[in-house]
């Protein structure tokens, strides 16, 4: 059982380059959640998915955009990266219910320079 | 602005140690998680409370939903408890938007 897991783990990327990351989850989950963590904060929403097909925006959406067109996979792409994007992107999955844990990938490290 | 405070920001333990991390929030949540990331970076949820407490081996997760506040307890502490914990809120609404808290670092010594 794979569970949650993110493509790339790793990538560098020039200022205006565009790059898309993968979310795969095998659990049939219908929530999925792209976050991105920083140096000193705390991880940030940048937008969700409460199913196949749909998208919301989270907390910090600006420069991101989202699709979920198979329920398993969630991608989150960057058309014209800056380096303000440098961060740490982890996506997680949820079954519904609002007493259900989270289940997270490993993380993808990205550096735009 | 809702908000999730954690605390220490920064705690050392030795080994055996009994550790407490705290966490408190200013409006009514409908849930509650603990994470825990490892160095290496994954994130691994310990807990999911919206009342009371619960226990998985040595941590105890405890809410106070009067006084808006949570407490993760970890007993005879080890050094592979060495790991950055994570509280996080759902503020209701959709059950995906969680505020987190910017983590607690716990290190405990041999």
């Amino acid at each position: 059982n794979a569970g949650v897991t993110q493509t790339p783990k790793f990538r560098v990327l020039k200022t205006g380059q565009s790059m898309t990351l993968l979310c795969a989850q095998d659990m049939n989950h219908e929530y999925m959640y792209w976050y991105r963590q920083d140096p000193g904060m705390g991880l940030r929403l940048i937008h969700y998915s409460v199913g196949e097909g749909t998208t919301a925006k989270g907390e910090v959406p600006d420069g991101y955009n989202v699709s979920r067109l198979k329920k398993q996979n969630f991608l989150l792409g960057l058309e014209s990266a800056a380096p303000s994007q440098t961060s740490v992107y982890f996506c997680a999955s949820q079954p519904y219910g609002r007493t259900v844990p989270l289940h997270f990938g490993n993380g993808t490290r990205l550096t735009v320079t | 602005k809702n908000e999730v405070e954690q605390s220490p920001q920064n705690l050392t333990a030795q080994e055996g140690e009994f550790i407490t991390i705290n966490c408190s929030y200013s409006v009514g949540i409908s849930a509650l998680h603990w994470l825990q990331q490892h160095p290496g970076g994954g994130i691994v949820s310990l807990f999911m409370l919206s009342s009371g407490k619960k226990k998985h081996g040595r941590l105890i997760a405890t809410i106070n939903i009067q006084e808006k506040h949570s407490s993760l307890h970890i007993t005879a502490s080890h050094p592979r408890d060495s790991a950055v914990y994570i509280c996080a809120v759902n503020y209701g609404g959709s059950q995906g938007n969680l505020i987190f808290g910017k983590g607690t670092k716990l290190s405990v010594k041999p």
